[in-house]
């Protein structure tokens, strides 16, 4: 079992709707991220926070919009998405945000597909 | 800027048959290098990691060592199970944020 729970499974959406993704961990990481990917490739860094403040932002369009309520806990608010957006959107958690005992830990995921 | 490179895929065996993927990395300085595993309809797993050259990662009966010299971190098993077919992602992590390789799949036949 993951101890990176993200919800919902899967979700589709048309490019009007607003929607989010959540992400809860309670390990005590200080460091949240999110990811997204594609079929047969890997992940790409979209976000990461770090002590609850976003510390990157790998130049994503701002119809992502992530937030970091508290420690435990990170959205991904969703709106006018684009078909191209479909694909995984991979929530991640870390001690500390770099560091060389501070692998990451994934949830399972978010099957995103935007109609 | 950093960079890791793996094997293409994908990489078909048979049970029990001895696994190698191979990895080689470019980095300034001594970053830490990671395998992990990603099974179907699920997220990525940290399989095992090594900090320093010369440190050997295992886990379920996987091994790796970073090899400086060579720039290196190739993933090897005895004897591979069913169980086993996933993508394999090969990475590192510097001073800055963390590099995945393009993914390995790798097909065990029964």
């Amino acid at each position: 079992d993951t101890e990176v729970t993200q919800t919902p499974k899967h979700l589709v959406m048309g490019m009007t709707n607003k929607k989010s993704l959540k992400c809860e961990q309670h390990m005590g990481h200080r460091a949240m991220y999110w990811y997204k990917q594609k079929a047969k490739k890997p992940p790409e860094l979209m976000f990461v926070y770090s002590y609850e403040k976003l510390s990157i932002n790998e130049s994503v369009p701002s119809r992502f919009s992530p937030e970091c309520p508290n420690s435990s806990l990170l959205n991904l608010h969703l709106h006018a998405l684009q078909p191209e957006d479909s694909a995984l959107y991979l929530c991640a958690s870390s001690q500390v945000e770099r560091g060389p005992n501070s692998p990451l830990h994934f949830g399972n995921g978010t099957r995103l597909t935007v109609t | 800027g950093d960079s890791v490179t793996q094997m293409e895929g994908p990489v078909t065996l048979s049970e029990e048959a001895f696994l190698t993927i191979n990895c080689t990395y470019t980095a300034t300085g001594y970053p830490s290098l990671f395998w992990y595993v990603q099974y179907p309809g699920e997220g990525l797993q940290l399989l095992l990691k090594a900090t320093k050259a010369d440190d050997k990662g295992s886990n379920k009966g996987f091994e790796a060592t970073y090899r400086k010299e060579t720039t290196s971190f190739h993933l090897e098993k005895g004897s591979v199970q069913v169980s086993d077919s996933a993508v394999y992602f090969c990475a590192l992590q510097g001073d800055d944020k963390i590099i995945f390789g393009k993914g390995t799949r790798l097909h065990i036949l029964p």
